[in-house]
This record gives structure tokens, sequence and C-alpha cells, in this order.
């Protein structure tokens, strides 16, 4: 079945600094990939969708100068949580939709997620 | 973003009983409807799809009910077990379109031995 990962599972940051999450789909192609976010004991909230080679399309809400994303290859995004404060601690997942035509197209996959709490 | 509305937002069962979970969905271009099963600490799991052509859809001791009419869709888990203690998304998106999937809220399941 298809795969998707994410590094790293977890990571710690002090405040002010910049942390970058990898988003990989590892047995398919991937035109879009999505990034959610989830507050404990919350649902996922979608924060933007990004198509390779384009601009990622961010919600309503959420700050697009803060989190970056980058969608270099068909199988690799990042998400970059630049100037991490407190409040940005989270569970950060990301999913990806396989190229149309193939099996995985009709399917969001999605990864394990990255904890990130920010001191 | 179009809402999910999911209900109820936990459910304690017995083990052996069946759990109930619904949704209703407003947006009718949506055509998958998921529903996700999550433990603490993990990403979220498929358990089981339905699409509009069909109104019921069954996946071992796991149910989909999809009612296009009246805009809703329910999961039934049947003879729980303390393993199906989770939590229990419903989405929804617009496949035709590429659309990210919408979340309902959550169900924090808990069976009791």
């Amino acid at each position: 079945g298809a795969v998707v990962s994410q590094h790293p599972s977890w990571v710690i940051c002090k405040s002010g600094t910049s942390v970058k999450i990898e988003c990989r789909s590892l047995d398919f192609q991937a035109t879009t990939m999505f990034w959610y976010r989830q507050f404990p004991k919350q649902s996922l909230m979608l924060m933007a969708t990004s198509n390779e080679g384009s601009k990622a399309t961010y919600e309503q809400g959420v700050e697009k100068d803060k989190f970056l994303i980058n969608h270099a290859s068909l199988t690799l995004s990042t998400l970059t949580v630049t100037s991490a404060h407190p409040e940005d601690s989270s569970f950060y997942i990301c999913s990806a939709r396989g190229l149309p035509g193939q099996g995985s197209y009709n399917e969001q996959f999605f990864g394990p997620g990255t904890r990130l709490t920010v001191l | 973003q179009q809402q999910v509305k999911q209900s109820p937002q936990s459910l304690i069962v017995q083990k052996g009983g069946i759990s109930i979970i619904n949704c209703a969905y407003e947006n009718t271009a949506f055509d998958y409807f998921p529903w996700y099963q999550q433990f603490p600490g993990k990403g979220p799991a498929l358990l089981i799809a339905i699409r509009p052509d069909v109104s019921e859809k069954k996946e071992g001791r796991f149910t989909i009910s999809f009612n296009k009419s009246a805009k809703q869709f329910s999961l039934h888990i049947m003879d729980s077990q303390p393993g199906d203690s989770a939590t229990y998304f419903c989405a929804a998106s617009d496949n035709q379109a590429g659309t990210a999937l919408i979340f309902g809220k959550g169900t924090t399941l808990s069976v009791s031995s």
C-alpha cells in the first residue's frame, strides 16, 4: 500500500528558532500534499495544500510567512515553522494524494505525524 | 472550510456492543467519505470509505451507512472490542476537484471490558 513518512517524528526547539518537517511519499508519486495541524484532543485542521512545482495554497488564518511550504518533487514536501513560539507547539500531519490514473489518486494517505514542542 | 459535523463527542460501549457515530455534511459536491481511526500520538489511519453511489459498505465489523438526500453518513462498529478504543474521525472531500479532506471534530470511543 501507499506509505507516507514524516521526519522527524518529534522535535523540541527553543522559541525563535526555525524547524523543518519533511513529508515523503515512499512508494508513489504525489502531485498534491496536504499539511494539517492537530492540537491535543482536537481534530485535524487543514493548514495548506501543496502542489508540486507551484506555490502552496494556505487556509484562512494560516500565516504563509510563518509556515513555509515547499513541494520540490513528486515525493517530497517540507513544512518550515519559522521563528517558532510556544503556541506553535502541536502535532503536524501531512498527507499525500497520488497521480491521476493511479490507484492512489482517490485517497489521501497520511503520515505518522510530527510532534513539535517549542520551549 | 466546509463543515462536517460529527456526533457524539464521546461514546462508551460495552464489549460486544455496537458503536454508532454519525456525521453530517453541507457541501453537495463532496463525493468521498472516509472514516479514520487515530490512537494517541499516531497519525490517522483509514478505516473504511464510501462514495455516494452506494448506501452501505461493510468491511469486517465496520459498516458505513450513507444517506445522500439527508447528507448524512454513519459508522457502525459491530461486536466492539477494547482494542477499538480510539478517536474516530469522519471526513469528506470533493475528489473530482482534488480538494483536501475536511474532518469532523472526532469521537472518542471507549469500549469497556
